[in-house]
């Protein structure tokens, strides 16, 4: 029974690359979330996919920061010409459907911009 | 705007007592309220869920409290740990988007 699986762990980018962050949910769930959490601050909510729809992507910068979820493969947060002030932990978590509120979070992704 | 706050200070406390943390919420009407451990550097555990329509949820060691009158959760942990040494985070739900905003935490620091 795999957990939230997110690749890779850690990630390194200099300023005006892209980044390129994946999700696969646990097994059985098809609603798939996007958090970051930057230094000493909370988990703030990104972005809500289900397969091939975007729910809610009220948390997500306007500019530079898109999200999928394709109908095979991982869900994919993206991040084009970072800066350092992207530099957070990026989580995923999954549930298995909208009326099931718990959601279960994979390990993260941490993204340092140098 | 919408505010969780959480013991800010770190809570110290002996092993075998129990702990309690306290999650308050303003300008905020959740459908639920979910609390998870963090270990350093790793993902959110999910611990509980507890609705607005009920009053006290436990699961072995722990216990929530959901107050909607005071805007108030507690979270309890019986006959504590070192291993409970974590921080715990409570983070509300409204039920039709189900994005959780999430509280800064509460350091839990049990001493054997």
């Amino acid at each position: 029974n795999a957990g939230v699986m997110q690749n890779p762990r850690h990630l390194v980018r200099r300023r005006g690359q892209e980044a390129r962050l994946r999700c696969s949910p646990m097994k059985g769930h098809s609603h798939v979330y996007w958090y970051r959490q930057l230094p000493e601050e909370g988990l703030k909510f990104m972005v809500y996919l289900q397969k091939e729809n975007i729910i809610d992507e009220s948390g997500m910068p306007k500019e530079r920061f898109s999200a999928e979820f394709p109908k095979e493969g991982p869900s994919i947060l993206r991040i084009q010409q970072v800066v350092r002030g992207d530099s957070a932990a990026y989580f995923c978590a999954s549930s298995v459907d909208r009326a099931n509120y718990e959601q279960y979070f994979g390990p993260g992704t941490r993204l340092t911009v140098t | 705007s919408q505010k969780i706050e959480q013991n800010s200070e770190a809570l110290n406390i002996q092993e075998g007592k129990t702990a309690t943390l306290t999650c308050n919420y303003t300008n905020y009407s959740p459908a639920y309220l979910q609390w998870y451990r963090q270990d350093p550097g790793r993902g959110p555990v999910f611990l509980l869920l507890i609705r607005e329509n009920e009053k006290e949820k436990r699961k072995e060691r722990l216990k929530v409290t959901f107050d909607t009158t005071l805007k108030q959760s507690l979270f309890h942990i019986t006959a504590s740990q070192p291993a409970d040494s974590a921080t715990y985070l409570c983070a509300l739900g409204d039920g039709a988007t189900n994005k959780l905003i999430f509280g800064t935490g509460t350091l839990l620091a049990v001493q054997p």
